[in-house]
């Protein structure tokens, strides 16, 4: 099963310049987390967000959440060739144990 | 923080041979591990829930005699592809909670299987 979408499906910046991605989803949930991906490669946990955040930093990241949308964004400010990579929503449903659910993905290119 | 390995990393196997990957929490017990498959430029679909003790839940479309997850302790859930076929080539990861984390569910990922069927 698969919870939501993202989008953009693919996004090309330029260094320094910032990137936005969106994610919408369909279930009531827990919390809401951001991870990346590099190609071939596992998954890196980047950010959590609860259901009662609206907006979460770190770093160079920001993430909001509009539960009454039922969709979040992921900002990534001053962009670096390094975060070139796949970036995927997940949700994470209100019945305690249960899985992430991921978000179709969005994959960031980013050139020098 | 919590590990979660996977072994092998890669496999390459003949078609009608099967392969089994292993999953294990290394500093936590997992009551629960789930298993996520990843075509190519395409996201992690759950595959199953792993329960310790008793029988995996698979997500609707998944076959469950092909797929055979095995729950056996705490810390290891092994997930073995029978009678592979080139279609079965994927990405395969499994993550685990943490009971003991707090409540709003930290879920631990594996580095991934890589499997090739030729």
């Amino acid at each position: 099963s698969q919870q939501g979408e993202e989008d953009p499906q693919a996004l090309s910046i330029q260094e320094g310049e910032n990137a936005t991605m969106n994610c919408s989803y369909k279930t009531s949930i827990n919390n809401l987390q951001w991870y990346r991906q590099n190609s071939g490669r596992g998954l890196v946990h980047l950010i959590l967000i609860r259901s009662n955040e609206r907006e979460k930093h770190s770093g160079r990241l920001r993430v909001t959440l509009d539960t009454s949308k039922k969709s979040s964004s992921l900002l990534i400010t001053a962009s670096r060739a390094a975060d070139t990579a796949s970036y995927f929503c997940a949700t994470d449903a209100l019945e305690a144990g249960t899985a992430l659910i991921f978000g179709k993905g969005t994959t960031l290119s980013v050139s020098s | 923080g919590a590990v979660v390995s996977q072994h092998p990393s890669r496999v390459i196997c003949k078609s009608g041979t099967s392969v089994k990957i292993e999953c294990r929490s290394l500093d936590f017990q997992a009551t629960t591990m789930f298993w996520y498959r990843q075509f190519p430029k395409q996201s992690l679909m759950l595959m199953a829930t792993s329960n310790e003790g008793s029988k995996a839940t698979y997500e609707q479309g998944v076959e469950k005699d092909k797929f055979l997850i095995n729950h056996a302790s705490l810390t290891l859930s092994t997930l073995t592809v029978t009678s592979a076929h080139p279609e079965d080539s994927s990405f395969y990861i499994c993550s685990a909670r943490d009971p003991n984390r707090p409540s709003y569910n930290e879920q631990f990922f594996g580095p991934g299987t890589r499997l090739t069927v030729l």
